[in-house]
């Protein structure tokens, strides 16, 4: 059965620190590994990873993937309050369905 | 502005009702999904639709019912036979996947029902 685990589940954080999210995946003939930030409502999109060792970046956050481990770290630097969001890992395999985590309850505090 | 829109908000039903959740897109996308998030637990998916008047069952489709009579709308009805239906509910949607085309979903703002 195809499974997407996320760790930790939760994470608080002081302003200033660094954090690793994680996300391990078995899935059937994966084809793209994808995180959204989820803050109040809609999750957003944030990186779509598809190949192992190329790193995407966006400001504070990057993100890789590695297929060979079958994972995918999400880190951001300098945390801010506004980081404070559930993240969330989805694999997509053969079909056009996604398979999430249970996403990683970030808490940033002044 | 392209978007997904859900509505309402906020919908609180009595047990033994069946509801109605709105899902419109004009993105122009050709799929659709319906996701449902409980604290604690990830997205799961109910119904999917990749094309129009087709529709698929996802993982946790029972007690639920959807249609796919346009493009721009996948309707999402929360029927009395759903045991556990207070929860929140996100509408997405993506272009089609093609054999080359990466797609990610877009999302709705969510819709929070609440069974009194």
């Amino acid at each position: 059965e195809d499974k997407v685990v996320q760790s930790p589940l939760s994470l608080v954080v002081h302003e200033g620190d660094t954090v690793t999210l994680n996300c391990s995946y078995e899935v059937t003939n994966f084809r793209s590994l994808l995180w959204y930030k989820q803050e109040k409502k809609a999750p957003t999109f944030l990186f779509m990873l598809t190949s192992s060792g190329i790193e995407k970046k966006s400001g504070r956050l990057s993100s890789i993937l590695d297929k060979k481990e079958l994972f995918s770290i999400l880190n951001i630097t300098a945390t801010q309050t506004g980081d404070s969001a559930i993240y969330l890992c989805a694999v997509e395999g053969i079909t056009d369905k996604l398979i999430f985590g249970t996403g990683t309850r970030l808490q940033v505090f002044p | 502005d392209g978007g997904i829109t859900q509505s309402p908000k906020y919908l609180f039903r009595k047990e033994g009702q069946n509801v109605t959740l709105s899902c419109e897109q004009n993105l122009n996308h050709d799929a659709m999904y319906w996701y449902r998030q409980d604290p604690g637990q990830g997205l799961r998916l109910i119904y999917y639709s990749q094309i129009v008047n087709d529709f698929q069952k996802g993982d946790i489709a029972e007690g639920y019912s959807v249609s796919r009579e346009k493009k721009e709308s996948f309707p999402l009805t929360v029927t009395s036979a759903q045991k556990n239906p207070t929860a929140f509910y996100l509408c997405a949607s993506s272009p089609i996947r093609t054999s080359s085309a990466y797609n990610e979903q877009f999302f709705g703002p969510g819709t929070r029902l609440t069974v009194l």
